[in-house]
């Protein structure tokens, strides 16, 4: 699979915003996608990226540079519910198969 | 609503026993995969499936065989279970096509004593 790189752990205070790093081997690269995932629950879909640029979802948004091999998820006006593990993953064009990073736990604290 | 369903939250199993882990989708997904998840190093895929009867290893496949008998249904077996096969096991599945998200179920914490 390919190398994805992103932070162990992040903490931020509620109302702050947080960027989450993902960054990423560029030889076949397609697309990124990024999942939340609370404490005991399955992944969930936030977003996909295929094209350079911002996507603005809400409070979530998501940032790609295919040329630099990296991405950021940006988590605006925290709440303690965002308090969960963030997956970034890739996929190589033609692809089924995702790879992941080992995820970012990100704290939110009042 | 999408739905992926895991036949087990939690299991314990003996060293040496052949342990089933099934997994049921109903979207009509082709693809389907198994991952598993430790703690420093996220999801590992195990094996997947894009169709009915055909399977592809993926990272860490060694101890590891599946079988998808329908489309709906894929399961993962251990034939021998050890020790470092305790872990979070995830399942999940995507339509056809590259780049198409992917629903997982609720997770199998297996643990191997």
């Amino acid at each position: 699979g390919q190398n994805i790189d992103q932070p162990t752990e992040m903490t931020a205070t509620e109302g702050a915003i947080v960027q989450i790093n993902c960054t990423y081997q560029t030889s076949g690269f397609n697309g990124l996608f990024w999942y939340q995932q609370h404490a005991g629950e399955a992944p969930t879909f936030l977003s996909y990226n295929v094209l350079d640029g911002l996507e603005e979802k809400g409070r979530f948004s998501s940032f790609l540079s295919r040329s630099k091999g990296y991405s950021y998820l940006l988590l605006k006006e925290l709440q303690m519910k965002d308090s969960a593990s963030y997956l970034c993953a890739g996929h190589l064009s033609n692809d089924y198969k995702l790879s992941f990073g080992a995820g970012t736990t990100v704290t939110v604290r009042a | 609503d999408v739905k992926v369903t895991q036949s087990s939250r939690y299991l314990v199993k003996r060293t040496g026993e052949k342990v089933f882990l099934e997994c049921v989708q109903d979207m009509d997904h082709e693809n389907m995969f198994w991952y598993r998840q430790d703690p420093g190093l996220g999801l590992r895929l195990i094996y997947f499936s894009y169709d009915v009867k055909m399977k592809e290893k993926g990272d860490i496949p060694e101890g590891y065989s599946v079988s998808r008998e329908k489309k709906e249904r894929f399961s993962l077996i251990l034939e021998s279970a050890s020790t470092n096969q305790t872990s979070m096991y995830l399942c999940a599945s995507s339509p056809t096509g590259a780049g198409t998200e992917a629903f997982f179920g609720q997770g199998t914490r297996l643990t191997v004593v």
